[in-house]
């Protein structure tokens, strides 16, 4: 089973439309961090955000925002009035203390249509 | 130069040939990472560094074979390769190998294997 999904493979919206990528993970560790990140068409994955497993805080920066539930094992990115530079493959990620594994989704390939 | 650079960004072999990929970084971090990107799969880890030993090696096939003569180089030697080794191979750093550190991304390898 895969530690990381995101079940959403693509998504187009037109801009200054709101979007919410999804993100379900799968861990036994009590510790663990999340992370966000987002690859342009330039390739290099950009880091966006981290969490750790014992702050459920909600966190806004910008245009960004990211809702974490522990009781859903879901860590969702919502980007408000999207632009066009917001096209990109976004990757979730977490990773376990033990034994130090990361594990990365498959990506959500998001379109900003102007 | 800041960041993580890779070299070369494209490239081409046939499945006799040997070749090495680059990666350097200048962030003053201990800890490189080698990932293969595919199509529709998650990133998948290949090798982890720190402080120039190897940590992880998650069970790749031995015609990859990682060195990291220092903190900020780190190659991957590729010889034999198969079609389907093709991908996208992206290079990464952090600040140490502990898991909670975000990691820093080079703009990848695209390589083709004819």
């Amino acid at each position: 089973a895969q530690k990381v999904t995101q079940a959403q493979t693509e998504i187009s919206v037109v801009e200054k439309e709101d979007v919410t990528l999804d993100c379900v993970y799968e861990t036994r560790d009590t510790t663990y961090y999340l992370f966000w990140y987002k690859q342009p068409p330039s390739g290099e994955l950009v880091f966006l955000i981290r969490r750790n497993s014992f702050d459920e805080q909600n966190e806004i920066s910008g245009r960004y925002s990211w809702n974490f539930q522990k009781s859903t094992s879901s860590f969702n990115f919502t980007i408000t009035a999207s632009q066009v530079v917001d096209s990109a493959v976004y990757f979730c990620a977490l990773s376990e203390v033990i034994g130090n594994q990361f594990y990365f989704g498959t990506g959500t390939s998001l379109t900003v249509i102007p | 130069e800041t960041g993580v650079t890779q070299t070369p960004r494209h490239l081409v072999m046939g499945m006799t040939n040997k070749k090495s990929l680059k990666c350097e970084q200048h962030l003053g971090h201990n800890a490189m990472y080698w990932y293969k990107q595919s199509a529709k799969k998650p990133l998948e880890l290949m090798f982890v560094y720190s402080l120039e030993e190897r940590v992880e090696n998650n069970s790749v096939p031995s015609r990859f074979s990682p060195e990291c003569p220092n903190s900020s180089h780190l190659f991957l030697h590729l010889h034999t390769l198969q079609p389907e080794d093709s991908a996208l191979y992206l290079c990464a750093s952090s600040q140490t190998g502990a898991s909670f550190y975000e990691q820093y991304f080079g703009p990848g390898t695209r390589l083709t294997v004819t």
